[in-house]
């Protein structure tokens, strides 16, 4: 069975600099996909980035990016510039074929 | 372009009586999903709707019934509320139930069972 494990329960950033959420995943398939959402105090849960397996490539979305190695089975998100509004949970997510499997959060906290 | 909208945002129930979650998109979606939320815990499966006229178990299913009522809507049923059914629920939908396809979310429905 697939596993998504988040490490870090909470996490804390100055504005302004960088901050890398952790996230490994367990898995025998090949091709798959991931997601980082964003959960801010609203509860509105909003995709953050997506990543294909195949893809050597790391995924870019202006501030947000990731860094994927399939080997380890690691998908951790880096977060540039950090804004008062990133404060949110983050949740790293497993798709395979078409079951979206979640991780139990990382709670991040930016400080002015 | 509302996305997907869920009605209630609140709700307090007695253990014992029903209600249903509402749920709609206007992305012309063909799936739709519902999950709960726990503390502590990621989003669970409850039930799907990979297209308009069925329905399928998710990962955590007893306790709740669902209908796809048309392509927009997919409602969520509890017909006998439990203290553990307390949680926060979401609605999803997606181009399709495919490999790879991107969720979207709703702003969650907060149920509190007494």
């Amino acid at each position: 069975a697939q596993t998504v494990t988040q490490s870090q329960p909470e996490m804390s950033v100055q504005e302004a600099e960088t901050v890398t959420l952790s996230c490994t995943y367990d898995t025998s398939e090949n091709n798959y996909y991931l997601f980082w959402y964003k959960q801010p105090p609203s509860r509105q849960m909003i995709l953050v980035i997506r990543q294909e397996a195949y893809k050597q490539q790391n995924a870019t979305e202006n501030r947000f990016s990731v860094n994927f190695q399939k080997a380890a089975k690691s998908f951790s998100l880096k977060i540039s510039d950090s804004q008062l509004g990133d404060t949110a949970m983050y949740f790293c997510a497993f798709m395979k074929p078409d079951k979206l499997i979640f991780g139990t959060g990382t709670r991040l906290q930016v400080f002015p | 372009n509302a996305g997907v909208t869920q009605t209630p945002k609140f709700q307090v129930l007695k253990t014992g009586q029903s209600m249903t979650l509402q749920c709609a998109q206007d992305m012309n979606h063909n799936s739709m999903y519902w999950y709960r939320q726990d503390p502590g815990m990621g989003l669970r499966l409850i039930y799907y709707s990979a297209s308009e006229g069925t329905t399928d178990k998710g990962e955590v299913p007893n306790g709740y019934n669902v209908s796809r009522l048309n392509k927009r809507e997919f409602s969520l049923r509890l017909e006998s509320a439990a203290p553990s059914q307390t949680s926060v629920y979401f609605c999803a939908s997606s181009a399709y139930r495919g490999s790879g396809e991107t969720q979207y979310f709703g702003p969650g429905t907060r149920l509190l069972v007494l």
